[in-house]
């Protein structure tokens, strides 16, 4: 029943270590997006793919990939973790790129030790 | 970055109107504005959104200004499920949200 779901929704690894977060969504929408929220709540986004293809990367160490297999799936793997890495990451999709509402997952919470 | 201001925090009555302003003044003619919610340790909640138009739906009404500089987020019969952070976004093509600080709602008995 679930829209879009995250797995795990509680990381905790130490730095050096390299970790995926999943997403799914079962909305049959088209765009797909990572946000991370750091401790000022602010949420930023980080990445968006429209049918498995990137449309947005925004200033990010490229040691966080993105990979989208299919439309309904995008996850996120983040290689050497690093302290800074500590936040929630949230998953979102919608119908379509522009001026619609889009739809969030319960977020993932990364704690770097 | 911020292109919204939002009182940071606000209580209402259960079962009365809670009605949450919003400002933004440097709005240009294709950004819509958008409102979400988050309740703690969920994901941001989808509320309404509009052009210039009022708009209504299930959850909640969206008023928007003439010069559309400012908006205001009514919930008609405030319950204690609420109780949450909600964010003003003004957003434009170019598919980007900035969650700002939002305003913090207490619902309050």
């Amino acid at each position: 029943d679930t829209a879009v779901s995250q797995t795990p929704k509680y990381l905790v690894t130490q730095m050096g270590n390299d970790k995926s977060i999943k997403c799914e969504q079962n909305l049959g929408h088209d765009t797909m997006y990572w946000y991370k929220q750091d401790s000022k709540k602010f949420l930023k986004i980080m990445f968006s793919y429209n049918n498995k293809e990137l449309i947005i990367n925004e200033t990010v160490p490229n040691r966080f990939s993105p990979k989208s297999p299919d439309k309904a799936h995008l996850n996120l793997h983040i290689n050497s973790l690093e302290l800074g890495d500590s936040a929630v990451y949230f998953c979102a999709s919608s119908h379509g790129q522009f001026n619609q509402p889009q739809h969030f997952g319960d977020g993932t919470r990364l704690s770097i030790l | 970055d911020a292109k919204t201001t939002q009182p940071p925090s606000m209580d209402c009555a259960e079962g009365r109107a809670a009605n949450l302003p919003c400002n933004h003044s440097t709005i240009s003619g294709n950004e819509y504005v958008y409102w979400y919610r988050q309740i703690h340790s969920q994901g941001p909640q989808y509320i309404i959104h509009g052009l210039k138009n009022n708009e209504t739906n299930e959850m909640a009404s969206l008023i928007i200004t003439e010069d559309r500089k400012s908006s205001t987020l009514i919930l008609p019969h405030a319950t204690l499920r609420d109780t949450a952070v909600y964010y003003c976004i003004v957003r434009g093509a170019g598919n980007q949200f900035y969650f700002g600080t939002g305003t913090s709602l207490t619902v309050i008995p």
